[in-house]
């Protein structure tokens, strides 16, 4: 079954203002990563979170890890119109070598 | 410059048609998987090769058949197209299959299958 679900589906906000998305997983993870999708084009790699990490930073972007709840969110500070994207959260469970990806958050950021 | 480069861009076909989607790397990355996007933007893996080799086999009906030259291509190959095909394919590669390794994706391929 799917691994990732991500909270919240869609979210609106204006430039400038900060964007929050989470994502839940089922079981235990080596890693968590996150990508970014715009419009019609192939996801792009933000930033990977290991499970015996707390949190990281890049950028704009601030990533954490809860492995006693099984979540992790993704903070973009200071968002702008170009930001406009889906967010995908992806984990590689132990032992299993591939990716399962969450639902997406379709973030829209307004001028 | 491309890293990942997948052709055609778009597909469209009938029912019934056998299809192919071509994938190349230029990274010098061991690995490299297909992946299919559905319309609710839902991304499931469907294979994985390492070094031209079969690793994952995602339950995939075996009117798709990858095939990988060289390390550096993995082609798709799609049989007997049906409805359900429509969606988004996607090749990706990463430097090995191991854990913890960040995946480079291609722009897609848009399949209708009408």
């Amino acid at each position: 079954s799917q691994q990732g679900e991500e909270d919240p589906q869609a979210l609106s906000i204006q430039e400038g203002e900060n964007a929050t998305m989470n994502c839940s997983y089922k079981t235990s993870i080596n890693n968590l990563q996150w990508y970014r999708q715009n419009s019609g084009r192939g996801l792009v790699h933000l930033i990977l979170i290991r499970s015996n990490e707390r949190e990281k930073h890049s950028g704009r972007l601030r990533v954490t890890l809860d492995t006693s709840k099984k979540s992790s969110s993704l903070l973009i500070t200071a968002s702008r119109a170009a930001d406009t994207a889906s967010y995908f959260c992806a984990t590689d469970r132990s032992g299993f070598q591939k990716l399962v990806f969450g639902t997406g958050t379709r973030l829209l950021v307004s001028p | 410059d491309t890293a990942v480069s997948q052709t055609p861009k778009y597909l469209v076909t009938q029912m019934g048609n056998d299809k192919s989607i071509k994938c190349e790397q230029n990274l010098g990355h061991d690995t490299m998987y297909w992946y299919k996007q559905d319309s609710k933007k839902f991304l499931k893996i469907m294979f994985s090769y390492n070094n031209k080799e079969l690793i994952i086999n995602e339950t995939v009906p075996n009117r798709f058949s990858p095939k990988s030259p060289d390390k550096a291509h993995l082609n798709l190959h799609i049989n007997s197209l049906e409805l359900g095909d429509s969606a988004v394919y996607f090749c990706a590669s990463s430097q090995d299959p191991g854990t913890g390794r960040e995946q480079y994706f291609g722009p897609g391929t848009r399949l209708t299958v009408t």
